[in-house]
């Protein structure tokens, strides 16, 4: 089936760094991404919607320049986490639309990635 | 907007047991409704889910059924198994902006022993 690998699975840096992450469609192309950030003990919350080839579409409240979407290609998404800080720690994890316009059958979840600022 | 509460965790059985995790939501339209599993180490992965008023949806023993006059979409199992033990998380469809983004519940953590 589609399989959508995330790596890393960990990453800890230090305060100021940049961290990417990145999200990869093994087997199929996903044309749509989507990034969520998640809190300890809360929900996953929508960060960005990545198209292929096209500016990603932020969700209110999330900073463009600070979380850098890219999707160069119809099988690599990458989210990357600039002057990173400990507030940005979190878990993220990417999510794939195999066909898009079809129903929710078609997202499959990358593993996650836990990012710890120090 | 659109939002979804889970019964917080963890939830920890025996096994045999019988499982019911919570998940009440609220929608200005019509979602649909999902529970989505992530087992230790792997992605989230679809359990079930039910796109209209009194569907039910069902997997590997897992069903539940999209109540309107509740707003709920409780998760039940009959007989647990130490294999499923995992993070369950409710979540509901928001069509807008043509996406089918996804809202997702805290997750609720099931354990379960032999």
């Amino acid at each position: 089936g589609a399989v959508v690998s995330q790596h890393p699975s960990r990453v800890i840096c230090k305060s100021g760094t940049s961290v990417k992450i990145e999200c990869r469609s093994l087997d199929f192309q996903a044309t749509t991404m989507f990034w969520y950030r998640q809190f300890p003990k809360q929900s996953l919350m929508l960060m960005a919607t990545s198209n292929e080839g096209s500016k990603a579409t932020y969700e209110q409240g999330v900073e463009k320049d600070k979380f850098l979407i890219n999707h160069a290609s119809l099988t690599l998404s990458t989210l990357t986490v600039t002057s990173a800080h400990p507030e940005d720690s979190s878990f993220y994890i990417c999510s794939a639309n195999i066909d898009p316009g079809a129903s929710h059958y078609g997202y499959t979840f990358g593993s996650g990635t836990r990012l710890t600022v120090v | 907007g659109n939002s979804v509460t889970q019964m917080e965790g963890p939830v920890t059985l025996s096994e045999e047991a019988f499982l019911t995790i919570n998940c009440t939501y609220t929608a200005t339209g019509y979602p649909s409704l999902f529970w989505y599993v992530q087992y230790p180490g792997e992605g989230l992965q679809l359990l079930l889910k039910a796109t209209k008023a009194d569907d039910k949806g069902s997997n590997k023993g897992f069903e539940a059924t999209y109540r309107k006059e509740t707003t709920s979409f409780h998760l039940e199992k009959g007989s647990v198994q130490v294999s499923d033990s995992a993070v369950y998380f409710c979540a509901l469809s928001d069509p807008a902006g043509g996406y089918n983004k996804l809202i997702f519940g805290a997750g609720t953590r099931l354990a379960v022993h032999p």
